[in-house]
């Protein structure tokens, strides 16, 4: 199993761009979320989905959006990148409200 | 509104020492309760999960208790290690999968 596995692990964009984080788990999990992580802080939820074509906003979904038209993916999109948006994106995975199992985060620069 | 905190923020101890971090939350409505790690620049590795049925969860070292009457958690690390040196994170969850996240104990132990 890769677990979890997110694309790119790294990235830059100028202001306005957009662009779509990769996220794709191999362990049949129903349950998928986004988070973001500034310096120094925890992490925020920013979209989540309980199963294929279900998804539902987290704390800070302004900016982001998401679909989940498969169990394995759930791509997040950034519609006009903004300075604001600089963080690591990491995505997770579960069997249900249980154990989450996360990726090695996208570090996402926008200049 | 769900709100996680952990204090301290940061803890530097001796090896050998055996050590508390704690975890607080403001509503008790919880489904579950996660200790995370974190070392510099990766994901999270998952440590314990306690139901909200539960009172304690033990893994070699470490234990984790909660109360979830009192909104408090604690991470009981015995006979702490150089490589036990990380970030701590809470994650307090709904049955609906969301999860709030305190911003994390950093600890440093001393050779």
């Amino acid at each position: 199993n890769a677990g979890v596995t997110q694309t790119p692990k790294f990235q830059v964009l100028k202001t306005g761009q957009s662009m779509t984080l990769q996220c794709a788990q191999d362990m049949n999990h129903e349950y998928m979320s986004w988070y973001r992580q500034d310096p120094g802080m925890g992490l925020r939820l920013i979209h989540y989905s309980v199963g294929a074509g279900i998804t539902d906003q987290g704390e800070v979904p302004n900016g982001y959006n998401v679909s989940r038209s498969t169990t394995e993916d759930f791509p997040l999109r950034l519609l006009s990148a903004a300075p604001s948006q600089t963080s690591v994106y990491f995505c997770a995975s579960s069997w249900g409200p249980d154990t989450q199992y996360f990726g090695p985060g996208t570090r996402l620069t926008v200049l | 509104k769900q709100e996680v905190t952990q204090i301290p923020a940061a803890l530097s101890v001796p090896e050998g020492e055996n050590l508390v971090l704690n975890c607080s939350f403001t509503d008790s409505a919880i489904y579950n309760l996660q200790w995370f790690r974190q070392d510099p620049g990766k994901g999270l590795t998952s440590l314990l999960l306690i139901q909200s049925s539960q009172r304690e969860q033990t893994s070699g070292r470490l234990n984790a208790s909660l109360d979830k009457s009192s909104g408090r958690s604690t991470l009981y690390i015995a006979a702490s290690q150089p490589g036990d040196s990380a970030t701590y994170l809470c994650a307090v969850g709904t049955n609906a999968g969301k999860s709030t996240f305190g911003d994390g104990t950093t600890l440093t132990v001393k050779p």
